[in-house]
């Protein structure tokens, strides 16, 4: 079975730094891109950022360019978010999301349950 | 970066309606479009992908169709576990970016 388990999430202040994970399981991580797509509470789905199967091609929303920073280990089958200068914008539940193939042009075709991020002082 | 827009925002259908929803891109994205559906407190699920390949596991009462700017989610017969949020996405380019939703309720 597929599964996509998000940790990392929390409380934190304006301006801090945050460090989500993405544990994956059921199937074989190197060979599929990976995405973080966030929703802010009552809003729709926002993309935020993905990553080719060997860290190749590595995409960001104007929102998060330059702040964030996606990675993987495919050793750990694990995606990573490293998430600075976090504001009030940023409060969302983070999802990580499998793409159906390897490359940047992928969709997401499982999701997690998703990290709750609360930036607040 | 590409805009997504969804139509309607909202919608209101009774069971075994046939209900359209329609996705326009800012720019061509050839057939790198995807649809999900969202119930409340829940992950989203993939429905299709390629603009009109189904998702394992997805009824067929649900269809996608379009290439190049414009898109059509299609459920032929709505049944009541339908009534859902459901979103549009292109991933021609990065970033890859949402449609605003379509919220589908029951009339």
């Amino acid at each position: 079975e597929v599964q996509m388990v998000e940790s990392g999430g929390g409380l934190v202040q304006p301006g801090r730094s945050l460090r989500l994970s993405c544990a994956a399981s059921g199937f074989i991580f190197d060979d599929y891109a990976m995405h973080w797509v966030r929703q802010a509470p009552g809003k729709g789905l926002e993309w935020v950022s993905g990553i080719s199967w060997n860290s190749g091609r590595i995409g960001y929303a104007d929102s998060v360019k330059g702040r964030f920073t996606i990675s993987r280990d495919n050793a750990k089958n694990s995606l990573y978010l490293q998430m600075s200068s976090l504001s009030a914008e940023d409060t969302a539940l983070y999802y990580c999301a499998k793409g159906y193939c390897s490359g940047a042009s992928c969709s997401g075709d499982y999701w997690g349950q998703g990290t709750l991020v609360t930036v607040s002082s | 970066d590409i805009q997504m827009t969804q139509s309607p925002s909202s919608l209101s259908a009774s069971v075994g309606d046939r209900v359209t929803i329609t996705c326009r891109a800012s720019q061509g994205i050839s057939n790198y479009l995807a649809w999900f559906q969202q119930k409340p407190g829940k992950a989203p699920k993939s429905l299709i992908y390629v603009a009109s390949s189904l998702q394992s596991g997805v009824p067929s009462r649900f269809s996608g169709s379009g290439s190049g700017t414009d898109f059509t989610l299609t459920i032929s017969s709505l049944q009541p576990e339908d009534f859902a949020t459901y979103y549009c996405q292109q991933y021609n380019s990065y970033p890859h970016t949402f449609g605003q939703g379509t919220k589908l309720e029951i009339k």
